[in-house]
C-alpha cells in the first residue's frame, strides 16, 4: 500500500522569504501523480500545483515549485516571495493512475508567515 | 461553472442522533469522492462513487456509515447513531469520467461536531 510522509508538523518563514516543505512516499508504480494541496483556515482544499511522475520535469506554478526526485521518492514545495496570504496548512498526496484513483494524504504541515 | 457544493457547512449532532450530509459535484462529474479529517490530521478516503454505484467503500467504516449518489439529486454521506468520535470535518470531492483528467476537486466540507 501506498503512504505518504509529511515530516515537519510547523514550519516558520518570513515575509519575502523561501521556505520548503519536504514530503516522501513509498509505492511500487511506476507512474503515478503527485499533489501540493493548500488548506487555509477556511479549511478549503486548494490546488497549489501537480506532478505527473513520468514528467522529468519539475513543475512550477507562479511562486510555487516542486523539487521531484522519483528514485528518491521525494517531492518538496518550495514556496518563493512568501506572503501573509501563503499562511495555511499544506497537505501532500498521492494519487495512483489505476484503481479507484483515491488520493492519500500526508499528515500536513502548518506553514505561519510572519511580518 | 459553480464549485463542489456540500451542506450544510456546519452540522451539530447529539449521540444517538443521525447524521445527513449532501454534495454535489461540479456540473458534468459523474464521480464522487468522499474524505474524511479528523482534528489536527490530513484526509482520509472514505468511499467512491459513480451515479447509482458505490465503486469502492475500503475506507469506509463497517457500521453506521453509508453513502449513496442517486440518479437525480446529490451525493449523500449518512452517519447513523453518531458517536464523538465522528466528530470531524467531511470533505466531497468530484471528478469528470475517468480518464479525461487526473485531478479532484474538493467542496468546502461539512464539519460535523458530536455533542
Amino acid at each position: 500500500a501506498q503512504t505518504v510522509t509529511q515530516s515537519q508538523p510547523e514550519m516558520s518563514v518570513q515575509e519575502a522569504e523561501t521556505v520548503t516543505l519536504s514530503c516522501t512516499y513509498d509505492t511500487s508504480e511506476s507512474d503515478y501523480y503527485l499533489f501540493w494541496y493548500k488548506q487555509p483556515p477556511s479549511r478549503q482544499m486548494i490546488l497549489v500545483i501537480r506532478q505527473e511522475a513520468y514528467k522529468q520535469q519539475n513543475a512550477t506554478e507562479n511562486r510555487f515549485s516542486v523539487n521531484f526526485q522519483k528514485a528518491a521518492k521525494s517531492f518538496s514545495l518550495k514556496i518563493s516571495d512568501s506572503q501573509l496570504g501563503d499562511a495555511a496548512m499544506y497537505f501532500c498526496a498521492y494519487r495512483s493512475t489505476s484503481g479507484t484513483y483515491k488520493y492519500i494524504f500526508g499528515t500536513g504541515t502548518r506553514l505561519k508567515v510572519l511580518a | 461553472n459553480a464549485g463542489v457544493m456540500q451542506n450544510p457547512r456546519h452540522l451539530v449532532r447529539r449521540r444517538g442522533q443521525e447524521a445527513r450530509l449532501r454534495c454535489s459535484p461540479m456540473k458534468g462529474h459523474s464521480h464522487v469522492y468522499w474524505y474524511r479529517q479528523l482534528p489536527e490530521e490530513g484526509l482520509k478516503f472514505m468511499v467512491y462513487l459513480q451515479k447509482e454505484n458505490i465503486i469502492d467503500e475500503s475506507g469506509m467504516p463497517k457500521e453506521r456509515f453509508s453513502a449513496e449518489f442517486p440518479k437525480e439529486g446529490p451525493s449523500i454521506l449518512r452517519i447513523q447513531q453518531v458517536v464523538r468520535g465522528d466528530s470531524a470535518a467531511y470533505f466531497c470531492a468530484s471528478s469528470p469520467p475517468r480518464g479525461s483528467t487526473d485531478t479532484q476537486y474538493f467542496g468546502p466540507g461539512t464539519r460535523l461536531t458530536v455533542l
